[in-house]
């Protein structure tokens, strides 16, 4: 079926190091695309999104990415730092009435 | 600014004791939403209001209510809990028409 997913479960870096995860969507109809952090305990907080018609987008240290050719997403951390340790969530939006599909989540890890 | 709040943060129940899970909001925003995370399942939507009087279902939408005599608020009902319905939950809002969606820190149900 049709579904927002992430190529690897777990990632882990270290201090310094530029950061990137991935997401596959399979939905060529979605037209908006999301990513979500999820500290431990925490609710997701907004991190960065893209709407189809762009294929880059940048913030602070953070830039996501969108190949549409491919279906693939993926989002960018530079200079990691152990703040950023967290679970990673894409999400995409399909149809109307705004609603989210989530992908399962990659887990950040940070080495000091 | 307070957000998105829910209450309660946490909740034991046994089986067949019905709750309502409480969430306010005070930006004005008239979408409105509420999402289950399970362990490995990413966050699935559960039900969502477009406005104040409007409701609809989302993905699984099965055992729970909803209502939206407010602006400001979005409870969801468990009429019948079941241990299946252990989950974290989360309520999010935004602005009619655009995202992102703003996500409360949850509440952590368990069902015995």
């Amino acid at each position: 079926g049709e579904s927002v997913g992430l190529h690897l479960p777990t990632l882990s870096v270290q201090e310094g190091d530029n950061s990137i995860i991935n997401c596959a969507y399979s939905n060529s109809a979605s037209d908006y695309f999301i990513w979500y952090k999820q500290e431990s305990g925490k609710g997701p907080q907004f991190i960065i999104d893209i709407r189809s018609n762009m294929d880059k987008r940048q913030g602070q240290r953070v830039t996501v990415l969108l190949n549409k050719t491919v279906k693939h997403l993926s989002l960018q951390i530079a200079a990691t730092q152990p703040g950023d340790s967290a679970v990673y969530f894409c999400a995409d939006e399909r149809g109307s009435n705004y609603k989210l599909t989530f992908g399962k989540g990659t887990l950040l890890t940070v080495n000091p | 600014n307070a957000g998105v709040t829910q209450t309660p943060k946490f909740q034991v129940l046994k089986t067949g004791q019905s709750m309502t899970l409480q969430c306010a909001q005070d930006m004005n925003h008239e979408y409105m939403s509420w999402y289950r995370q399970d362990p490995g399942m990413g966050l699935r939507l559960i039900h969502y209001s477009v406005g104040a009087g409007i409701t609809d279902q989302g993905e699984v939408p099965n055992g729970y209510n909803v209502s939206r005599s407010t602006t400001e608020d979005f409870p969801l009902r468990l009429l019948s809990a079941a241990p299946s319905q252990t989950s974290v939950y989360f309520c999010a809002s935004s602005q009619q028409g655009k995202q992102p969606q703003h996500f409360g820190d949850g509440t952590r149900l368990s069902i015995l």
